[in-house]
Protein backbone atom coordinates (compact mmCIF):
# COMPACT_ATOMS: atom_id res chain seq x y z
CA UNK A 1 0.00 0.00 0.00
CA UNK A 2 1.63 3.22 -1.08
CA UNK A 3 2.21 6.08 1.82
CA UNK A 4 1.65 9.43 2.00
CA UNK A 5 3.12 11.52 -0.74
CA UNK A 6 4.70 14.82 -0.58
CA UNK A 7 6.32 17.23 -2.72
CA UNK A 8 8.50 18.62 -2.83
CA UNK A 9 10.88 17.09 -0.26
CA UNK A 10 12.55 20.58 0.15
CA UNK A 11 12.39 24.44 -0.53
CA UNK A 12 14.31 27.42 -0.07
CA UNK A 13 13.09 30.32 -0.89
CA UNK A 14 13.66 34.70 0.12
CA UNK A 15 11.28 36.07 2.57
CA UNK A 16 8.00 37.78 1.48
CA UNK A 17 8.24 35.26 -1.84
CA UNK A 18 5.43 32.76 -1.72
CA UNK A 19 5.50 29.13 -1.74
CA UNK A 20 3.00 25.76 -2.11
CA UNK A 21 3.48 22.26 -1.13
CA UNK A 22 1.58 19.32 -2.40
CA UNK A 23 -0.05 16.35 -0.45
CA UNK A 24 -1.59 13.30 -1.77
CA UNK A 25 -3.04 10.50 0.99
CA UNK A 26 -3.34 7.21 1.15
CA UNK A 27 -6.48 6.17 -1.08
CA UNK A 28 -9.54 6.46 0.34
CA UNK A 29 -8.42 8.55 3.55
CA UNK A 30 -10.95 11.11 3.84
CA UNK A 31 -9.39 13.19 6.73
CA UNK A 32 -5.84 14.96 5.68
CA UNK A 33 -3.89 16.85 8.09
CA UNK A 34 -1.18 20.00 7.73
CA UNK A 35 1.21 19.72 10.81
CA UNK A 36 4.27 22.09 10.87
CA UNK A 37 7.52 20.44 12.56
CA UNK A 38 9.43 23.42 13.57
CA UNK A 39 13.45 22.18 14.44
CA UNK A 40 13.12 20.85 17.99
CA UNK A 41 9.70 20.33 17.95
CA UNK A 42 6.36 18.54 17.91
CA UNK A 43 4.12 19.12 15.20
CA UNK A 44 1.40 21.19 15.48
CA UNK A 45 -2.32 21.23 13.70
CA UNK A 46 -2.19 23.37 10.77
CA UNK A 47 -5.49 22.20 8.88
CA UNK A 48 -7.84 19.56 9.23
CA UNK A 49 -9.81 18.48 6.65
CA UNK A 50 -12.73 15.76 6.14
CA UNK A 51 -13.48 14.94 2.47
CA UNK A 52 -13.19 18.52 0.95
CA UNK A 53 -14.35 20.79 4.15
CA UNK A 54 -11.99 22.25 6.13
CA UNK A 55 -13.02 20.73 9.77
CA UNK A 56 -10.60 22.60 12.08
CA UNK A 57 -8.48 25.61 10.95
CA UNK A 58 -8.13 27.56 13.88
CA UNK A 59 -4.12 27.41 14.22
CA UNK A 60 -3.64 28.22 10.57
CA UNK A 61 -2.04 31.53 9.85
CA UNK A 62 -4.72 32.83 7.64
CA UNK A 63 -3.37 36.46 6.58
CA UNK A 64 -0.68 34.08 4.69
CA UNK A 65 -1.44 30.19 4.54
CA UNK A 66 -3.96 29.39 3.05
CA UNK A 67 -4.69 25.63 2.17
CA UNK A 68 -7.40 23.44 -0.51
CA UNK A 69 -8.50 20.02 -0.98
CA UNK A 70 -10.18 20.13 -4.28
CA UNK A 71 -12.64 17.05 -4.90
CA UNK A 72 -11.49 15.49 -1.37
CA UNK A 73 -8.30 13.55 -2.74
CA UNK A 74 -5.30 16.02 -2.89
CA UNK A 75 -4.18 18.53 -0.81
CA UNK A 76 -2.38 22.21 -1.44
CA UNK A 77 -1.11 24.45 1.31
CA UNK A 78 0.15 27.69 0.62
CA UNK A 79 2.21 30.68 1.93
CA UNK A 80 2.13 33.45 0.76
CA UNK A 81 4.23 36.20 1.60
CA UNK A 82 6.73 33.58 3.87
CA UNK A 83 8.43 35.13 6.79
CA UNK A 84 11.89 33.85 8.09
CA UNK A 85 9.73 32.15 11.18
CA UNK A 86 7.69 29.73 8.65
CA UNK A 87 10.83 27.79 7.88
CA UNK A 88 9.98 24.17 9.50
CA UNK A 89 9.28 20.70 7.76
CA UNK A 90 5.63 20.44 6.73
CA UNK A 91 4.10 17.30 7.39
CA UNK A 92 0.91 15.68 5.68
CA UNK A 93 -1.16 13.18 7.39
CA UNK A 94 -4.30 11.11 6.42
CA UNK A 95 -6.41 8.85 8.08
CA UNK A 96 -9.29 6.27 7.59
CA UNK A 97 -12.51 7.53 8.74
CA UNK A 98 -14.49 4.87 10.44
CA UNK A 99 -16.29 6.58 12.46
CA UNK A 100 -16.66 9.85 14.76
CA UNK A 101 -16.03 7.53 18.20
CA UNK A 102 -13.41 5.29 16.70
CA UNK A 103 -9.66 6.18 16.99
CA UNK A 104 -8.60 5.95 13.20
CA UNK A 105 -4.70 6.30 12.76
CA UNK A 106 -3.02 9.40 11.18
CA UNK A 107 -0.21 8.12 8.51
CA UNK A 108 2.39 10.72 8.27
CA UNK A 109 4.17 12.05 4.87
CA UNK A 110 7.96 12.33 4.96
CA UNK A 111 7.13 16.25 5.12
CA UNK A 112 8.45 19.24 3.21
CA UNK A 113 11.11 21.39 4.64
CA UNK A 114 11.08 24.70 4.03
CA UNK A 115 13.76 26.82 4.39
CA UNK A 116 13.37 30.86 4.11
CA UNK A 117 16.34 33.20 3.88
CA UNK B 1 0.18 27.13 25.77
CA UNK B 2 1.26 23.42 25.82
CA UNK B 3 -0.75 20.76 26.70
CA UNK B 4 1.35 17.97 26.47
CA UNK B 5 4.58 18.00 28.31
CA UNK B 6 7.30 15.48 27.22
CA UNK B 7 10.67 14.63 29.53
CA UNK B 8 13.42 13.95 29.04
CA UNK B 9 14.89 16.17 25.63
CA UNK B 10 17.21 13.85 25.29
CA UNK B 11 18.44 10.46 26.37
CA UNK B 12 21.58 8.34 26.02
CA UNK B 13 21.18 4.27 26.62
CA UNK B 14 23.52 1.58 26.62
CA UNK B 15 22.67 -1.24 24.27
CA UNK B 16 20.43 -3.77 26.28
CA UNK B 17 19.05 -1.10 29.07
CA UNK B 18 15.74 0.55 29.38
CA UNK B 19 15.22 3.83 27.90
CA UNK B 20 12.03 5.22 29.57
CA UNK B 21 10.38 8.35 28.05
CA UNK B 22 7.36 10.61 30.66
CA UNK B 23 4.49 12.86 29.41
CA UNK B 24 1.73 14.54 31.26
CA UNK B 25 -1.11 16.64 29.93
CA UNK B 26 -3.74 18.89 31.05
CA UNK B 27 -6.91 18.59 29.04
CA UNK B 28 -8.77 16.06 30.63
CA UNK B 29 -10.65 15.59 27.92
CA UNK B 30 -8.00 13.86 25.96
CA UNK B 31 -9.00 10.08 25.49
CA UNK B 32 -6.46 8.04 23.00
CA UNK B 33 -2.26 8.47 23.71
CA UNK B 34 0.12 7.43 20.66
CA UNK B 35 3.49 7.66 20.77
CA UNK B 36 5.28 7.90 16.95
CA UNK B 37 8.49 7.20 16.36
CA UNK B 38 10.44 9.28 14.04
CA UNK B 39 13.68 9.03 11.89
CA UNK B 40 15.51 11.61 10.41
CA UNK B 41 14.11 12.21 6.76
CA UNK B 42 11.02 10.89 7.65
CA UNK B 43 7.05 11.69 8.88
CA UNK B 44 6.58 10.30 12.50
CA UNK B 45 5.07 6.39 12.65
CA UNK B 46 2.90 5.05 15.02
CA UNK B 47 4.60 2.89 17.40
CA UNK B 48 2.15 2.28 19.97
CA UNK B 49 -0.96 3.64 21.71
CA UNK B 50 -3.10 3.37 24.50
CA UNK B 51 -6.43 4.35 25.94
CA UNK B 52 -7.35 5.57 29.21
CA UNK B 53 -9.44 2.27 30.32
CA UNK B 54 -5.99 0.38 30.64
CA UNK B 55 -3.07 1.02 32.78
CA UNK B 56 -0.34 -1.11 30.74
CA UNK B 57 0.02 -2.10 26.78
CA UNK B 58 2.75 -4.14 25.62
CA UNK B 59 3.95 -4.81 22.25
CA UNK B 60 7.07 -6.62 22.03
CA UNK B 61 9.68 -4.23 23.15
CA UNK B 62 7.38 -1.40 23.88
CA UNK B 63 5.37 -0.76 27.13
CA UNK B 64 2.86 2.31 27.79
CA UNK B 65 1.90 2.76 31.43
CA UNK B 66 -0.83 4.94 31.74
CA UNK B 67 -1.97 6.59 35.21
CA UNK B 68 -5.37 8.46 34.87
CA UNK B 69 -5.47 10.14 38.24
CA UNK B 70 -1.68 11.90 37.81
CA UNK B 71 -2.43 12.86 34.04
CA UNK B 72 0.54 10.86 33.30
CA UNK B 73 2.03 8.10 30.81
CA UNK B 74 5.16 6.69 29.71
CA UNK B 75 7.11 5.04 27.17
CA UNK B 76 9.67 2.06 27.93
CA UNK B 77 11.41 0.45 25.59
CA UNK B 78 13.11 -2.41 26.80
CA UNK B 79 16.92 -4.21 25.37
CA UNK B 80 17.22 -1.18 23.45
CA UNK B 81 18.85 -0.88 20.56
CA UNK B 82 21.07 1.07 18.11
CA UNK B 83 17.81 0.63 15.85
CA UNK B 84 15.82 2.28 18.07
CA UNK B 85 18.07 5.65 17.92
CA UNK B 86 15.08 8.14 16.50
CA UNK B 87 12.85 11.03 18.36
CA UNK B 88 10.32 9.84 20.55
CA UNK B 89 7.29 12.09 20.25
CA UNK B 90 3.90 11.47 22.61
CA UNK B 91 0.56 12.66 22.00
CA UNK B 92 -2.90 13.01 23.07
CA UNK B 93 -6.47 13.75 21.05
CA UNK B 94 -9.97 13.67 22.51
CA UNK B 95 -11.55 11.57 19.73
CA UNK B 96 -11.09 9.58 16.99
CA UNK B 97 -10.85 11.72 14.39
CA UNK B 98 -9.24 14.86 15.87
CA UNK B 99 -5.79 16.21 15.64
CA UNK B 100 -2.73 14.96 17.48
CA UNK B 101 -1.59 17.52 19.96
CA UNK B 102 2.31 16.26 20.35
CA UNK B 103 4.79 16.59 23.13
CA UNK B 104 8.43 18.15 21.98
CA UNK B 105 9.93 15.31 21.39
CA UNK B 106 12.64 13.09 23.00
CA UNK B 107 16.06 12.03 21.01
CA UNK B 108 17.56 8.61 21.92
CA UNK B 109 20.75 7.46 21.28
CA UNK B 110 21.37 4.17 21.85
CA UNK B 111 25.31 3.53 21.67
CA UNK B 112 27.22 -0.07 21.93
Amino acid sequence: EAGVAQSPRYKIIEKRQSVAFWCNPISGHATLYWYQQILGQGPKLLIQFQNNGVVDDSQLPKDRFSAERLKGVDSTLKIQPAKLEDSAVYLCASSLFKSWGLYNEQFFGPGTRLTVL
Amino acid sequence: QQQVKQSPQSLIVQKGGISIINCAYENTAFDYFPWYQQFPGKGPALLIAIRPDVSEKKEGRFTISFNKSAKQFSLHIMDSQPGDSATYFCAATPSGNTPLVFGKGTRLSVIA
